[in-house]
């Protein structure tokens, strides 16, 4: 069975540092894709950034990038210059090529506050 | 309208009433989901539709009923709900284009059952 966990129910940083949310999976998959969503408190679930395994190049977008290390199957993900708008809840997300269609398999969530 | 839409936003419902949400998306994509989101808990992946066909039911009780006339609508009739239904339904849709996954998402129906 394949599984995410996100151990840090809560975190929180000051504005315009750095924070890095982890995100570790479980999985007998090769070939599956990786990613982070974000939910502000107006409910709406966004993609953040997303990564293919086969990839070894870390995806980045803007101020958002991940560290992938594969052997290890962790996927976290760095904030650099925390905006105020950054507050929300973060899921890390897994699916993978030959399983159920929709079977995108979310963490529990981290629940992050950009403090001013 | 871009991306995925659904409405209403918020819904209040006794038990014995029967109500239906929608969702709808631009993207041209060719599969639909629904999902529960209750409060402390992960998102619960409910139906899948692929090109209108439904491919994917996880246990869900019959008084959620599913409706997909085309691959950019998408109905979740509700009826004889319990208390315990209340809580955020999302709506998504992806590609399926050769295994393409990425799922995008709706801004949500926040159900209360009374």
């Amino acid at each position: 069975a394949q599984t995410v966990t996100q151990s840090q129910p809560e975190m929180s940083v000051q504005e315009a540092e750095t924070v890095t949310l982890s995100c570790t999976y479980d999985t007998s998959e090769s070939n599956y894709y990786l990613f982070w969503y974000k939910q502000p408190p107006s409910r709406q679930m966004i993609l953040v950034i997303r990564q293919e395994a086969y990839k070894q190049q870390n995806a980045t977008e803007n101020r958002f990038s991940v560290n992938f290390q594969k052997a290890a199957k962790s996927f976290s993900l760095k904030i650099s210059d925390s905006q105020l708008g950054d507050t929300a809840m973060y899921f890390c997300a897994f699916t993978y090529y030959g399983g159920s269609q929709g079977n995108l398999i979310f963490g529990k969530g981290t629940k992050l506050s950009v403090k001013p | 309208e871009t991306g995925v839409t659904q409405t209403p936003r918020h819904l209040v419902m006794g038990m014995t009433n029967k109500k239906s949400l929608k969702c709808e998306q631009h993207l041209g994509h060719n599969a639909m989901y629904w999902y529960k989101q209750s409060a402390k808990k992960p998102l619960e992946l409910m139906f899948v539709y692929n090109f209108k066909e439904q491919t994917e039911n996880n246990s869900v009780p019959s008084r959620f009923s599913p409706e997909c006339p085309n691959s950019s609508h998408l109905f979740l009739h509700l009826h004889t709900l319990q208390p315990e239904d209340s809580a955020l339904y999302l709506c998504a849709s992806s590609p399926w284009e050769g295994g393409e996954e990425t799922q995008y998402f709706g801004p949500g129906t926040r159900l209360l059952v009374l």
